[in-house]
């Protein structure tokens, strides 16, 4: 159990364009959902918080216009990527944690790889 | 907030050797420390971790060890095999409000087993 998908695994897009990542728990209902953004031998950076039903938290530096968290569900949370850049090019991470269980422990998609060109 | 620092950021072990990896936590509130070990272009995968009412944990080859008053802990290999190769990745778990934890990862340790 505890399974955690995204949506899709790799896109490649137009500089100017959005792009919308789906990260769903598929086997569990999640609380909260993080989203994380990986560099190329780099580590995971926290981009943001995300609680059911609420506006996520975002992380200091992260524009939140940019970046735009929905999480309408307890299965579902979505990053859109709007007017993305060349530099927005990055490995997104999202994780979930399972309601009712440990506070600390968070489970990982498996990360959209995303090319602005 | 909370700064992870890990070392270090390359490591090269003979198999059957033993690898250790050490990380250093700013946050003395922080008490939840898990290892990740993430394969290229794949997610993270929790493979052990350990509460900061505990000093030490292991799981067959693998364990972990808490200094709280030092504010470190490190990750101990043994018995390394090629598929032990990987990036590693420490992380301090922190309250960070309204509920939530958060998760703040060291910088990495790339792990190469040599046959």
């Amino acid at each position: 159990g505890a399974v955690v998908s995204q949506h899709p695994s790799w896109v490649i897009c137009k500089s100017g364009t959005s792009v919308k990542i789906e990260c769903r728990s598929l086997d569990f209902q999640a609380t909260t959902m993080f989203w994380y953004r990986q560099f190329p031998k780099q580590s995971l950076m926290l981009m943001a918080t995300s609680n059911e039903g609420s506006k996520a938290t975002y992380e200091q530096g992260v524009e939140k216009d940019k970046f735009l968290i929905n999480h309408a569900s307890l299965t579902l949370s979505t990053l859109t990527v709007t007017s993305a850049h060349p530099e927005d090019s990055s490995f997104y991470i999202c994780s979930a944690r399972r309601m009712g269980q440990s506070l600390y422990e968070q489970y990982f998609g498996p990360g959209t790889r995303l090319t602005v060109t | 907030g909370e700064n992870v620092e890990q070392h270090p950021s390359t490591l090269s072990v003979q198999e059957g050797d033993s690898a250790v990896i050490k990380c250093t936590y700013s946050d003395s509130a922080s008490n939840y420390f898990p290892w990740y070990k993430q394969e290229l272009g794949k997610r993270p995968q929790l493979i052990i971790d350990i509460r900061s009412n505990v000093g030490e944990k292991k799981d067959q080859r693998i364990a972990v060890t808490l200094n709280k008053t030092a504010k470190h802990f490190s990750l101990h290999i043994t018995e390394t095999q090629p598929e032990d190769s990987a990036v590693y990745f420490c992380a301090a778990t922190l309250y960070s409000g309204a509920g939530s934890y958060q998760l703040t990862f060291g910088k990495g340790t790339k792990l190469s087993v040599i046959p």
